[in-house]
């Protein structure tokens, strides 16, 4: 069972703030990283799937950096806004069999 | 343009009964899997199968079973169902080749209440 730890838990910021989530993987076996948006009474979905060290991916005001060599990836969402209130959760997978193995997520809370 | 489809949405179960979750995608993916989702403990996996006729344990088995007969279907059984069951349970499949990671794409959830 792989450790997967994202920080912080939860987070609270005002509409327009930037903000960035951390999570931390074992380096060794790494075969790719995946980061999903879960949204309350919803099904979570995919935002990133990252598999080279110093990858940097970006969607809209989303953006995420990927470093394998030391086990961690960076989740950035520049000026939050409301809808951007949502559980995000990060997974490194092993092997060809895509087994991901998730963290606990970090809840993002943006007040307007 | 149906995704994964898991039925039903919500159950409830008295302790020791049995039944099965259902998970059907129509993406023709190979990869399917089950995960519970707990408060406090994020997404756990449960089975999880590489094509047809292919399944193995993930996290924490205990208590299901699964079974791959199509590429399509993938149940998930509680075979005597305990309060410990209770949980939010997610069906997940996505593409999987050698050499290629591609996204999960989950169901809408299934809420199990085991009293």
């Amino acid at each position: 069972i792989l450790n997967v730890e994202q920080s912080p838990q939860s987070l609270h910021v005002q509409e327009g703030d930037s903000t960035n989530f951390t999570c931390s993987f074992p380096s060794s076996n790494f075969y790719a990283l995946h980061w999903y948006r879960w949204e309350t009474a919803k099904s979570p979905e995919a935002l990133f799937v990252m598999t080279l060290n110093g990858d940097e991916k970006k969607k809209g005001r989303i953006s995420a950096t990927l470093n394998t060599k030391e086990g961690y990836s960076y989740l950035y969402i520049k000026g939050s806004q409301p809808e951007d209130s949502a559980t995000y959760l990060c997974a490194p997978s092993r092997g060809a069999g895509n087994m991901l193995t998730f963290g606990g997520g970090t809840r993002l809370m943006v007040k307007p | 343009n149906a995704g994964v489809t898991q039925t039903p949405k919500f159950q409830v179960l008295k302790t020791g009964q049995s039944m099965t979750l259902q998970c059907a995608q129509d993406m023709n993916h190979e990869y399917m899997s089950w995960y519970r989702q707990d408060p406090g403990m994020g997404l756990r996996l449960i089975h999880y199968s590489v094509g047809a006729g292919i399944t193995d344990q993930g996290e924490v088995p205990n208590g299901y079973n699964v079974s791959r007969s199509t590429t399509e279907d993938f149940p998930l059984r509680l075979l005597s169902a305990a309060p410990s069951q209770t949980s939010v349970y997610f069906c997940a499949s996505s593409l999987s080749r050698q050499g290629m990671n591609t996204e999960a794409f989950f169901g809408q959830g299934t809420r199990l209440t085991v009293v």
